[in-house]
């Protein structure tokens, strides 16, 4: 079963507005990642918290991470027509080191 | 510094055939590890090498193979290819291994037919 669900599976907003993501996870983590892939690509890491880190800033980007509730959520603000893209959290789960990736949540931005 | 390279990009091939993927990863980095998207199923984790070893694996069948050779570089082979192998095969490298930041090829697009 996936260590890492996000949601939603897809989102559409408008050019500007912000977007959140959400990641769900099971097992206790070393740290989750953010990357972004286009259509048919390969992944661009965008953001790296660990376990111990409550949340993290990159430029537009903001990430938090509840590990008590085992969640994490990526934040893009003012959202442009480039952000339109897959996104995708990966967990590594402390009992194995394995990488795991959710699904994924597809966003469009609308012009 | 170059990105991480993958060979070929695109590839198709029959079922029962064998497939040789190759991956060069960032110079400097010592740990690569392959990834199988799919849309059903996903980003799954193969199996990780650093310096030469495999140090994780997923869950996949032993179809699924890889190796490392001295100058970082990786190379994934499938054999008895079955159609659901079908898929996006990526390739990502970093310096010391899962956990980290890892840079990411453009991926090989694998048709079985």
């Amino acid at each position: 079963s996936q260590q890492g669900e996000e949601d939603p599976q897809a989102l559409s907003i408008q050019e500007g507005e912000n977007a959140t993501m959400n990641c769900s996870y099971k097992t206790s983590i070393n740290n989750l990642q953010w990357y972004r892939q286009n259509s048919g690509r390969g992944l661009v890491h965008l953001i790296l918290i660990r376990s111990n880190e409550r949340e993290k800033h990159s430029g537009r980007l903001r990430v938090t991470l509840d590990t008590s509730k085992k969640s994490s959520s990526l934040l893009i603000t003012a959202s442009r027509a480039a952000d339109t893209a897959s996104y995708f959290c990966a967990t590594d789960a402390r009992r194995d080191d394995k990488i795991i990736f959710g699904k994924g949540t597809r966003l469009h931005i609308l012009p | 510094k170059a990105g991480v390279t993958q060979t070929p990009r695109y590839l198709i091939k029959t079922r029962g055939q064998q497939v040789t993927l190759s991956c060069s990863p960032i110079s400097g980095h010592r740990s690569v590890s392959w990834y199988q998207q799919t849309p059903g199923q996903g980003l799954q984790f193969l199996f990780e090498y650093f310096s030469e070893t495999q140090r994780n694996k997923g869950n996949f069948p032993g179809r699924f193979s890889g190796r490392q050779f001295s100058n970082s570089r990786s190379e994934m082979n499938v054999s008895t290819l079955e159609l659901g192998d079908s898929a996006l095969y990526l390739c990502a490298s970093s310096l010391r291994g899962l956990n980290t930041e890892a840079f990411f090829g453009q991926g090989t697009r694998l048709t079985v037919v």
